[in-house]
């Protein structure tokens, strides 16, 4: 079956700019995560979705981060505006089942600079 | 709140000498354990995990791992290093509650950079 994939890559913008980034999730995945690595510290939490709903945001760092999963399919990530300490990788994740004991399906990740 | 600490920025071994990547782990329930590998321009991999039972876990790549309650320890350990085991490591925790309630989310170390020496 096909990986966790994630669009861009990587992604240069400028602060105040605006991006969004895409996950797809490995098919029938109704858990999706998003986590991030700023500045080679280590790897963040940011929200969890099952499905279409957001089941915990508690980790998402202020209101210009907006996170979806229409559909309960594919989700994005948009950052507007971008400041310059957003600069980071971004991951995100699946799994099939929310048990602790699943363990989580990881993408190649988007490597985001802001300028 | 949960935390996992990785000690060791990096860790360089010789080809074919042991190698070890030290975790420790604070949970305030019972923790289910993860590695995980990111290779060069390359996503994160699952290695192995401990959830119950057995200390010794067996993984991919022949990477095993050792759980210790009682120094709140999960070293990954490999008992002869390759040059193709050259990556970045990543020990994560997932909190698990008496009452067997989960969080979902992991909580990661800062990553040991291995290199392996031909």
């Amino acid at each position: 079956e096909a990986g966790v994939t994630q669009f861009p890559s990587h992604s240069v913008i400028e602060k105040g700019q605006t991006v969004t980034l895409r996950c797809d999730p490995i098919s029938g995945h109704d858990n999706l995560y998003w986590y991030r690595r700023v500045m080679g510290k280590e790897i963040k939490f940011l929200l969890h979705f099952v499905k279409e709903s957001k089941q915990d945001e508690s980790g998402m760092p202020n209101n210009r981060f907006l996170a979806e999963r229409t559909g309960g399919t594919y989700s994005t990530l948009k950052v507007q505006p971008a400041e310059l300490e957003d600069s980071g990788v971004y991951f995100c994740a699946s799994s099939r089942w929310t048990s602790g004991a699943y363990e989580q399906y990881f993408g190649p990740g988007t490597r985001l600079t802001v300028t | 709140a949960q935390s996992v600490a990785q000690p060791e920025d990096q860790v360089n071994v010789a080809e074919g000498n042991p190698l070890t990547v030290k975790c420790t782990y604070s949970v305030s329930g019972n923790p289910y354990l993860f590695w995980y590998v990111q290779y060069p321009n390359r996503g994160l991999q699952f290695l192995l995990k401990y959830i119950t039972g057995d200390n010794l876990v067996k993984g991919s790549y022949g990477f095993e791992a050792e759980f210790n309650k009682s120094q709140t320890s999960f070293h990954l350990k490999k008992p002869s290093a390759l040059v193709s085991d050259s990556a970045l490591y990543f020990c994560a925790v997932r909190d698990i509650t008496p009452s067997g309630a989960a969080g979902n989310k992991l909580t990661f170390g800062g990553g040991t950079r291995v290199l392996v020496k031909p």
